[in-house]
């Protein structure tokens, strides 16, 4: 079945670690989304890509970084500087931008230790 | 499951009688909206989509009403289930060509038998 896979669904971070959260599709699409969520509040964009090795902050970039190697792939990394890291993270994708709908993952927790 | 939705406006219904989850849009110029449902400890699921050239579409169970006189849209959900319990979240696309979405906090809906 297509759709979008992320991993894993559980991450516990150390202070001063950087982690790194995998995102996957096969649905062929060519933009990618990062969403972090919040108890209480929408959902709120991180970075996004609308094509292979090109990428954009969203609102909320500070502390954390992408890289979009592959049509695939999104793997987007919390850093050390990301003081507030615990969340939902939720990754989507969708054929093109705009007027489409996104389609996502079912989300990777990350707890701090 | 994830504390998904907490403080979030709460409409509670009988099962078998119909739903109607309202969201107040933010952008006059946004011509794409969406309706998803997120269930505890997974993504958002898509719903039902709607364009600005239309004020109504239908799915299966489910309306959804356009008033952009007023930036106001809705989800119907007719002889709603146990299995409807859930967030809803409605998005807009900010207009035309945009590559984001805008989401809003979202209605937690709650069915009792």
């Amino acid at each position: 079945d297509g759709g979008i896979t992320q991993s894993p669904k559980y991450l516990f971070r150390k202070e001063g670690q950087n982690v790194t959260l995998s995102c996957e599709q096969n649905l062929n699409h060519d933009a990618m989304y990062w969403y972090r969520q919040d108890p209480g509040q929408g959902l709120r964009l991180i970075y996004y890509s609308q094509i292979v090795n090109d990428f954009q902050k969203g609102d909320i970039a500070e502390g954390y970084s992408v890289s979009r190697e592959k049509k695939e792939s999104f793997p987007l990394t919390v850093t050390s500087a990301q003081k507030n890291p615990t969340a939902f993270y939720l990754c989507a994708s969708s054929k093109g931008t705009g007027g489409q709908p996104q389609h996502f993952g079912d989300g990777t927790r990350l707890s701090i230790l | 499951g994830e504390n998904v939705g907490l403080h979030l406006p709460t409409l509670s219904v009988q099962e078998g009688d119909n739903s109607i989850i309202n969201c107040a849009y933010s952008n006059s110029a946004s011509d794409y909206f969406i309706w998803y449902k997120q269930e505890s400890g997974k993504g958002p699921q898509f719903i039902i989509d709607i364009r600005s050239n239309m004020d109504k579409r239908q799915g299966q169970r489910v309306t959804v009403l356009l008033n952009k006189t007023v930036k106001h849209l809705s989800l119907q959900i007719a002889a709603t289930q146990p299995g409807d319990s859930a967030v809803y979240f409605c998005a807009e696309n900010g207009g035309r060509n945009t590559d984001k979405l805008i989401f809003g906090t979202g209605t937690r809906l709650q069915v009792f038998p």
